[in-house]
């Protein structure tokens, strides 16, 4: 079945720690994105990435890196910079970064830093 | 992108059609409307989009007003299983390069 995948689905950590989230697509896709979502809240743009070996600044970057180096692996770490790393994170992806293609969405890592 | 303006909450009873609406007043001419939905705790899931012309698929129907200012999303027979939040997100083709999800609706399909 061809799909994306997030794991895990739950994630405990400690506060201080890097931790890193994997988003895996076997679509084809060359595009693939990483969001962030807060209880009751739309969705807000971390990172995406248009092609491999290249990746770009969303609206809320700050405290989290990504890498690109295979077309269906687009990880993102949250470092200990980001003060508010608890949330729920969504990892999508689409045929391309232009406007026109729906994007689609693994069912997410729901991360907890105590 | 233009910005979306959608109910907070809707409820359906099982079986009726749910109508969706959602105003896009600033929408400009290579902006499409795209419709998502979102089950509690789950990523969303997309449904229809469409330019200007009504669309139609297996999950739903997509109507776009005249002056594209506004548009309805209708699922044709709700199910509890159609209890999601609903977002309709405006994105230009030509340079949108990720979609804007608002607080959407919350629609409640009632037994």
């Amino acid at each position: 079945d061809g799909g994306i995948t997030q794991s895990p689905k739950y994630l405990f950590r400690k506060e201080g720690q890097n931790v890193t989230l994997s988003c895996e697509q076997n679509l084809n896709h060359d595009a693939m994105y990483w969001y962030r979502q807060d209880p009751g809240q739309g969705l807000r743009l971390i990172y995406y990435s248009q092609i491999v070996n290249d990746f770009q600044k969303g609206d809320i970057a700050e405290g989290y890196s990504v890498s690109r180096e295979k077309k269906e692996s687009f990880p993102l770490t949250v470092t200990s910079a980001q003060k508010n790393p608890t949330a729920f994170y969504l990892c999508a992806s689409s045929i391309d970064g232009q406007g026109f293609y729906e994007q689609y969405f693994g069912p997410g890592t729901r991360l907890t830093v105590t | 992108d233009a910005k979306t303006t959608q109910p907070p909450s809707m409820d359906c009873a099982e079986g009726r059609a749910a109508n969706l609406p959602c105003n896009h007043s600033t929408i400009s001419g290579n902006e499409y409307v795209y419709w998502y939905r979102q089950i509690h705790s789950q990523g969303p899931q997309y449904i229809i989009h469409g330019l200007k012309n009504n669309e139609t698929n297996e999950m739903a129907s997509l109507i776009i007003t005249e002056d594209r200012k506004s548009s309805t999303l209708i699922l044709p027979h709700a199910t509890l299983r159609d209890t999601a939040v609903y977002y309709c997100i405006v994105r230009d083709r030509d340079t949108g390069n990720q979609f804007y999800f608002g607080t959407g609706t919350s629609l409640t399909v009632i037994p």
